[in-house]
């Protein structure tokens, strides 16, 4: 069955850190891949997303991500951190199922970094 | 600015009563999702639609939950009876073919 893991339930981090989240999803055709963020009390908003081209994707607020085809893999990174990205962040996986799209998602990881 | 609509945002009700909750799209997207989130079970998808037909809805308790989009500008869910474990925030999001998924506020459930 297609799944989506998040490596990193919890990661807490300094201030200027360097931050890596790890996304694998397990499906052997096309995907369209996301990251999402959750502040605290807040709905689910759209970081960054892979369709085609520069597997290389930059995001909002100096967030990145890279897909590795080879690798099933989506990580997502920021050179330095802040306090204010303390937040849940979830990794989706749009594939292609028959006629239908499918967005699969990971259990989100919850990254909180203190000042 | 295009958005997801939910409401209500808040609601708190007895157990046993009947619970709505609405969801208008943006205007465009084919298809809606309707999720739940809580801190024990984290993002459950609940049910989604395509063009207004339920494609989806195995993660709805089919004896309580019903989802429906009597049109393209409305996506209901429905607990009828509620109960406290139903306790939750409901998002809905939508989204096309080509576009990520678009979320609303929530609706942050609380039945006593």
């Amino acid at each position: 069955a297609q799944s989506v893991s998040q490596h990193n339930h919890h990661v807490i981090l300094s201030e200027a850190a360097s931050l890596e989240l790890g996304c694998n999803y397990s499906y052997g055709g096309t995907v369209n891949l996301f990251w999402y963020v959750q502040y605290p009390g807040q709905h689910l908003q759209l970081l960054l997303k892979y369709f085609s081209g520069d597997p290389l994707v930059k995001g909002i607020k100096g967030f990145e991500a890279e897909f590795i085809k080879s690798k099933f893999s989506f990580n997502l990174r920021k050179p330095s951190v802040q306090w204010s990205d303390t937040a849940e962040y979830f990794c989706a996986v749009n594939i292609n199922a028959g006629n239908n799209r499918k967005l699969i998602w990971g259990l989100g990881t919850s990254l909180a970094v203190n000042p | 600015d295009a958005r997801v609509t939910q409401t209500p945002r808040h609601k708190v009700t007895e157990m046993g009563q009947e619970v709505t909750m609405r969801c208008q799209p943006i205007l465009g997207h084919n298809t809606v999702f309707w999720y739940r989130q809580t801190m024990m079970q984290g993002l459950e998808l609940l049910a989604y639609f395509r063009n207004r037909a339920p494609l989806d809805d195995s993660g709805m308790p089919k004896d309580r939950f019903s989802a429906e989009m009597p049109d393209a500008t409305l996506a209901t869910l429905k607990i009828q009876p509620s109960e406290p474990r139903d306790s939750a925030v409901y998002f809905c999001a939508s989204g096309s073919y080509y576009t990520e998924a678009f979320f609303g506020q929530g609706t942050r459930l609380t039945v006593v």
